[in-house]
């Protein structure tokens, strides 16, 4: 079972800085490394696919990048709606099985 | 739209088994795996398991293998999750979401919780 270790669980960043968010796999796969958002009361909403991959109207300051065992997420210029909880996961191509890391708090410092 | 609607919030006691409804809209509902995952009160986020809507084929995370069963009724395009023997710990927000790259879409979850 492969293991997503977020880092770090809690990021303190002011609106209009960049925002570095990491992840890593316990084992190497296929880039099949995910982003989520999930604000409070919500359901989580995709941001990031195939490691680097923005979803269908995902603004642009939100990139992915990675390979390997390393993945990040990085916030440009970060906006007030844009402080929420960050999660990474890995899926196998098929049959499909995912893995969530534990999340990284983005909050406005 | 593109669009997953689930049933409405449960309070179950323990030992009981719950069922959630998660009814798709929008697309071709045989054509995409349902995934389930749960996210506990403060927690993170769970994956229990997917639902091939077309075959009725199953995958479940181990943790939850003998507990849980997922099946779909294509007439309705609708896809459920059971589960049963709930304890306090099964308390959590479940959300069905389809698969395809990543999560695109998801449900709105539904909130259930599990007291004596």
């Amino acid at each position: 079972e492969i293991v997503m270790t977020q880092s770090p669980a809690t990021l303190s960043v002011s609106p209009g800085e960049r925002a570095t968010l990491s992840c890593r796999a316990s084992q190497s796969f296929l880039t099949n490394v995910a982003w989520y958002q999930q604000k409070p009361g919500q359901a989580p909403r995709l941001l990031i696919y195939g490691a680097s991959t923005r979803a269908t109207g995902i603004p642009a300051r939100f990139s992915g990048s990675g390979s390997g065992t390393e993945f990040t997420l990085n916030i440009s210029s970060l906006q007030s709606e844009d402080f929420a909880v960050y999660y990474c996961q890995q899926y196998n191509n098929w049959p499909p099985e995912y893995t969530f890391g534990q999340g990284t708090k983005l909050e406005v410092k | 739209q593109v669009q997953l609607v689930q049933s409405g919030a449960e309070m179950k006691k323990p030992g009981a088994s719950v069922k959630v409804s998660c009814k798709a809209s929008g697309y071709t509902f045989i054509g995409y795996y349902m995934n389930w995952v749960r996210q506990a009160p403060g927690q993170g986020l769970e994956w229990m398991g997917w639902i091939n809507p077309n075959s009725g084929g199953t995958k479940y995370v181990q943790k939850f293998q003998g507990r849980v069963t997922m099946t779909r009724d294509t007439s309705i395009s609708t896809a459920y999750m059971e589960l049963s023997g709930l304890t306090s710990d099964d308390t959590a927000v479940y959300y069905c979401a389809r698969d395809g790259d990543g999560m695109a879409v998801w449900g709105q979850g539904t909130t259930v919780t599990v007291s004596s």
